[in-house]
């Protein structure tokens, strides 16, 4: 059974620094790696998909990347603003090789929630 | 990508009532899911729903309590049937484009409070 951990539970920075979340998972047979963001009582914005072949994935001040043999993978924020308060989730999506039913299904972390003060 | 939408946005609702939770997409998916995301917690899927046949429950999760209907390739929707406080959580659906991004997309979610 796939297990997602984060780490760590809940990180308060100031504005302007660089931070890393944490995700690690327990089997390895995935298709890809997806990381969240989540406002509060909203729902989920998709920031960065890595596949399984892939190693690292970039947008803006995000950037993912991926150790799959390791099981871990990372989320670095640059220059950190006070809109980048929110819940970071990291999932991974099992493959296809994987058989039964399970392709599609994402298993979760519990979740990173950040805050950036000014 | 795709846009999700999800009817009601929240609901305050009795004990042993049931809700039904719309869930519509701006294109044709295969692949539909429900998730719960109780209060503190990370998300955990209900069930996947494939058009034309019958949905796919996990493991702690039954027909009877959370049925599920997938009348076309856009839309689906989540009874949550003879409800207690203890179904008071975000319910979100999501759909899995299967296309090159393999990206799955989730609906706002809607917040149940159960009294």
């Amino acid at each position: 059974k796939q297990e997602v951990t984060q780490i760590p539970a809940a990180l308060s920075v100031p504005e302007g620094e660089n931070l890393v979340l944490n995700c690690s998972f327990t089997d390895s047979a995935i298709y890809n790696l997806q990381w969240f963001r989540q406002d509060p009582g909203k729902g989920l914005t998709s920031l960065l998909l890595i596949q399984s072949s892939q190693r690292e994935q970039t947008s803006g001040r995000l950037n993912a990347s991926l150790d799959k043999s390791s099981g871990r993978s990372t989320l670095y924020i640059a220059a950190s603003q006070p809109g980048d308060s929110a819940t970071y989730l990291c999932a991974v999506r099992p493959s296809p090789n994987a058989g039964g039913t399970s392709y599609g299904k994402l298993t979760f972390g519990q979740g990173t929630i950040l805050t950036v003060h000014p | 990508s795709a846009v999700i939408s999800q009817k009601p946005s929240r609901d305050i609702c009795q004990r042993g009532t049931s809700l039904t939770i719309q869930c519509q997409v701006d294109s044709q998916v295969t692949m539909m899911f429900w998730y719960r995301q109780q209060p503190g917690q990370s998300l955990t899927l209900i069930a996947t729903a494939n058009q034309g046949s019958e949905a796919t429950y996990e493991s702690g999760f039954v027909i009877d309590k959370f049925p599920i209907s997938r009348p076309n390739l856009t839309f689906s929707t989540l009874t949550v049937s003879n409800m207690s406080p203890e179904d008071s959580s975000i319910y979100l659906c999501s759909v899995d484009t299967s296309g090159v991004a393999d990206t799955q997309y989730f609906g706002p979610g809607t917040r149940l409070t159960v009294l």
